[in-house]
């Protein structure tokens, strides 16, 4: 199942600077978009989302970019911190039907955040 | 801060016996939801529940699985009879709308020898 791929399975990222986490989608019935974090023994932690009425969404040090066309979201974290170091999940869901809830999720993305 | 609490954290079982996981979703959410993580792969959904009943259950949910939420508080994963290959981290997670964001548990590891 390739419906939600994460193509770089890590980044490395300096303190201070810019993470960009890159995201793609092929099912074009997807139109709720998530990212969550995961740390090792830890369930997902929600960290923003995007619905596809929009092309961004910015919570704080995290904005989601939507580009619907491309089928394509980003994460970007600015500034990237070393707590922010973890595993990083996007998730897709359709916004109607049955499958609602059901989210499809990337590979993810080991994010390293250096002092 | 409400949060999503699973127990147990860790469970050990022998390849055919019954197994239930057990969630309690954060208090005013409506919609609760199973997934698991095999080792080194994605995490996948298995099944959503809403209003008593199945929303939704993937291809993994066969007759093997079943959920129930048995009173105000607790929503529980059975396998009735485990095999190997449902040795995984089982998440449930939970949301107030059905469009919109799932929090999700610690997670219970299940191993099945």
């Amino acid at each position: 199942d390739q419906q939600v791929k994460q193509n770089s399975p890590s980044l490395s990222v300096q303190e201070g600077r810019i993470s960009i986490l890159n995201c793609d989608y092929t099912n074009s019935m997807f139109d709720y978009f998530l990212w969550y974090k995961k740390y090792p023994a830890e369930g997902p932690t929600f960290l923003i989302s995007i619905s596809s009425i929009k092309d961004k969404n910015e919570d704080g040090r995290f904005t989601v970019f939507l580009n619907k066309s491309a089928k394509h979201l980003s994460l970007h974290i600015v500034p990237s911190q070393p707590g922010d170091s973890a595993v990083y999940f996007c998730a897709a869901s359709p916004a109607g039907g049955t499958s609602y809830g059901k989210l499809t999720f990337g590979q993810g993305t080991i994010l390293t955040v250096h002092p | 801060e409400p949060e999503v609490t699973q127990t147990p954290s860790h469970q050990v079982t022998q390849m055919g016996q019954e197994v239930i996981l057990r969630c309690v979703p954060i208090s005013n959410h409506l919609y609760f939801y199973w997934y698991r993580q095999i080792l080194g792969q994605k995490v996948e959904f298995l099944v959503s529940f809403y209003n008593n009943e199945i929303s939704e259950k993937s291809e993994i949910f066969d007759d093997q699985f079943s959920v129930e939420r048995p009173d105000g508080s607790n929503f529980t994963l059975k396998i009735r009879s485990t095999k190997l290959e449902d040795s995984a981290m089982y998440f449930c997670a939970s949301s107030e709308a059905g469009v919109g964001p799932q929090y999700f548990g610690p997670g219970t590891r299940l191993t099945v020898t």
